[in-house]
């Protein structure tokens, strides 16, 4: 079956512009995370959907990031007014949850490349 | 918070020397341990996982166990291979207060094997 996907692969952008990364989840994973991946930083944590759940928010580094899933499937992500700090790997996961359930694991898309000229 | 300290690299080695790659961590609770492992060229994957103490996930002849009283989660293999090169993730997940299963994923820095023939 099909994997997670991610779109754009790259995108290189002028600071200041805003961007959007879409992520589709493997079909029926309830759970669905943002990550980042930079030289500087390793792998961050930035944003988490659950079902109907308030998002975990709490690894968004600033408020120019935002996330949303549509329909409890798709996920956009959302930097707005670029900086340059903001060039890296943005990866998208999604989890099959079971209320209870230990080990769930994350399977991660392939990434889009953020470059922030 | 929590945190997941990863020894420095990278780590070159020849084939079928052994390996272990050090993974500590910092956490409340009792989190699920987990060793990611990233191929040149691809995208993030599970290599293998521990829920509780005691646990040993084992995948590809890779081994490790998950260590409460040492907080450890040490990456081992008896003969690498060439095909083995790649950065290795340890990581460790939250559990959530809304479904009881693990949510995200805290990350070490990653490291990098070089395995030459």
């Amino acid at each position: 079956g099909a994997g997670v996907s991610q779109s754009p692969s790259n995108k290189v952008t002028e600071k200041g512009k805003d961007v959007e990364l879409r992520c589709d989840p493997i079909s029926g994973h309830t759970a669905l995370y943002w990550y980042r991946q930079s030289l500087g930083q390793g792998l961050e944590f930035l944003i988490y959907f659950q079902g109907n759940s308030a998002p975990d928010k709490s690894g968004l580094p600033s408020d120019r990031f935002s996330a949303e899933r549509t329909g409890g499937s798709v996920s956009t992500l959302t930097i707005q007014r670029t900086q340059q700090e903001d060039s890296a790997v943005y990866l998208c996961a999604s989890s099959l949850v079971v209320a209870g359930g230990l080990g769930d694991e994350q399977f991660f898309g392939p990434g889009t490349r953020l470059t922030v000229l | 918070g929590n945190s997941v300290t990863q020894m420095e690299g990278p780590v070159t080695l020849s084939e079928e020397a052994f390996l272990t790659i050090n993974c500590t961590y910092t956490a409340t609770g009792y989190p699920s341990l987990f060793w990611y492992v990233q191929y040149p060229g691809e995208g993030l994957q599970l290599l293998l996982k521990a829920t509780k103490a005691d646990d040993k996930g084992s995948n590809k002849g890779f081994e490790a166990t998950y260590r409460k009283e040492t907080t450890s989660f040490h990456l081992e293999k008896g003969s690498v291979q060439v095909s083995d090169s790649a950065v290795y993730f340890c990581a460790l997940s939250d559990r959530s207060g809304y479904t009881g299963a693990n949510s995200k994923l805290t990350f070490g820095k990653g490291i990098t094997l070089s395995v030459r023939p």
